[in-house]
């Protein structure tokens, strides 16, 4: 059975502070990974996403993650967090063979101004 | 705008009632998802449905209902066998096995 760890519960950072969210991933296949933003009071929105190719997917507003097969992981990352970050963080895989998406428990990210 | 809708935006019942919670999309996509989401779990599956008058179990099916009358709709029934019905619903589309999914406002559900 397919399923995502998210190891963080909450994060707090400073404005300008790097962000590096774990995902780990336990699935035998082939794998569809997606990161998925809460921004306070809005519906979830997908930041962005892994079908193949690149292991090193870039998303919206600054973000990107990198698949490592061999680790099973799909962290997500952003060089210098603004406070408009300032979100839940959920991390989602689907196995190739299947037709429903898992998420993790996600992350809140709280940032200083 | 094509979009997902979820109505009611905030639901009440009294403990033993069941409650049918309303999600219609517009996008034209195939697939629907109902997500149970509980502060510190995540989202958790509850139905999903690939196809009209088809639909599976998730994770925590115990204590819900799902219909897949037509393409755009895709009911959730929480029944007074679900212990613990109080939380945060997001139903959710898309087109295909390999796109991701599109989600709705959400439906608070206060049961007491």
């Amino acid at each position: 059975a397919q399923s995502v760890s998210q190891h963080n519960h909450h994060v707090i950072l400073s404005e300008a502070a790097s962000l590096e969210l774990g995902c780990n991933y336990s699935y035998g296949g082939t794998v569809n990974l997606f990161w998925y933003v809460q921004y306070p009071g809005q519906h979830l929105q997908l930041l962005l996403k892994y079908f193949s190719g690149d292991p090193l997917v870039k998303g919206i507003k600054g973000f990107e993650a990198e698949f490592i097969k061999s680790k099973f992981s799909f962290n997500l990352r952003k060089p210098s967090v603004q406070w408009s970050d300032t979100a839940e963080y959920f991390c989602a895989v689907r196995g190739s063979s299947a037709s429903k998406i898992i998420f993790g428990s996600g992350t809140r990210l709280s940032i200083r101004p | 705008d094509g979009g997902i809708t979820q109505s009611p935006k905030y639901l009440f019942r009294k403990e033993g009632q069941n409650v049918t919670l309303s999600c219609e999309q517009n996008l034209n996509h195939d697939a629907m998802y109902w997500y149970r989401q509980d502060p510190g779990q995540g989202l958790r599956l509850i139905y999903y449905s690939q196809i009209v008058n088809d639909f599976q179990k998730g994770d925590i099916a115990e204590g819900y209902s799902v219909s897949r009358e037509k393409k755009e709709s895709f009911p959730l029934t929480v029944t007074s066998a679900q212990k613990n019905p109080t939380a945060f619903y997001l139903c959710a589309s898309s087109t295909r096995r390999s796109s991701p999914l599109h989600f709705g406002n959400g439906t608070r559900l206060t049961v007491t």
